[in-house]
């Protein structure tokens, strides 16, 4: 199967500051997920994401399929960003990365 | 919108018993997926069914771990007999169909003691 890296694996932020996650395949993807594990260990999907870039308020994505990556933009990083960020690509079933742990402090 | 629904939340129970989970996918959606959280080995796919079929189920560990999924608004992941290295958080996914987003249930702590 499609090995996932993540990087860097910890991630620590003062609160307003701008970061950004990588994701590596080792193959090409036809699709591909990120998502928010909050401190409570919901999995909350973030963006779907096979190609292009897309934006939700202070998130946003970009996948680069060709070359077998994609980033997760956070900015103005708010505490209740903190968690683990997962990225997964999906070709039927997910295959995630270790997952980067972000840490935003007030 | 409902989301994707698994109970119980939290689960302990002694080794050798019988431990079933429970699973709702989002209404309409035709794929559904059960996962294993560890901090050893992160999160792992048991198995994907595809319109209440089981499509493939080679992430399921060993012979004890069973799922079912007798009609589209239902599925049980069981453990029998289960034990300690069975603790985990298992999660339950559903997507529209095959290659399309996956939404994930709240999932289900599991303490085997």
């Amino acid at each position: 199967g499609i090995q996932v890296e993540q990087s860097p694996p910890d991630l620590i932020l003062q609160e307003g500051a701008n970061s950004t996650l990588r994701c590596n395949f080792s193959d090409s993807v036809n699709n591909l997920q990120w998502f928010h594990q909050n401190p409570w260990g919901q999995l909350i999907n973030l963006f779907y994401i096979p190609s292009g870039t897309k934006q939700n308020g202070r998130l946003s994505a970009t996948t680069v399929a060709t070359e077998r990556y994609s980033l997760l933009y956070i900015s103005s990083s708010q505490t209740t960003d903190s968690g683990v960020y997962f990225c997964a690509s999906n070709d039927y079933k997910l295959s995630f990365g270790a997952g980067t742990t972000v840490t935003v402090r007030a | 919108d409902a989301g994707v629904i698994q109970s119980p939340r939290h689960e302990v129970t002694e080794m050798g018993q019988e431990v079933t989970l429970r699973c709702k996918p989002i209404s309409g959606h035709n794929s559904l997926f059960w996962y294993r959280q560890t901090m050893m080995r992160g999160l792992e796919l048991l198995i994907y069914f595809n319109n209440n079929v089981p499509i493939d189920d080679s992430g399921m560990p060993e012979d004890r771990f069973s799922a079912k999924m007798p009609n589209a608004s239902f599925s049980t992941l069981k453990i029998q007999p289960s034990e300690p290295r069975d603790s985990a958080v298992y999660f339950c996914a559903s997507s529209l169909r095959n290659n399309q987003p996956q939404h994930f249930g709240d999932g289900t702590r599991l303490s085997i003691l």
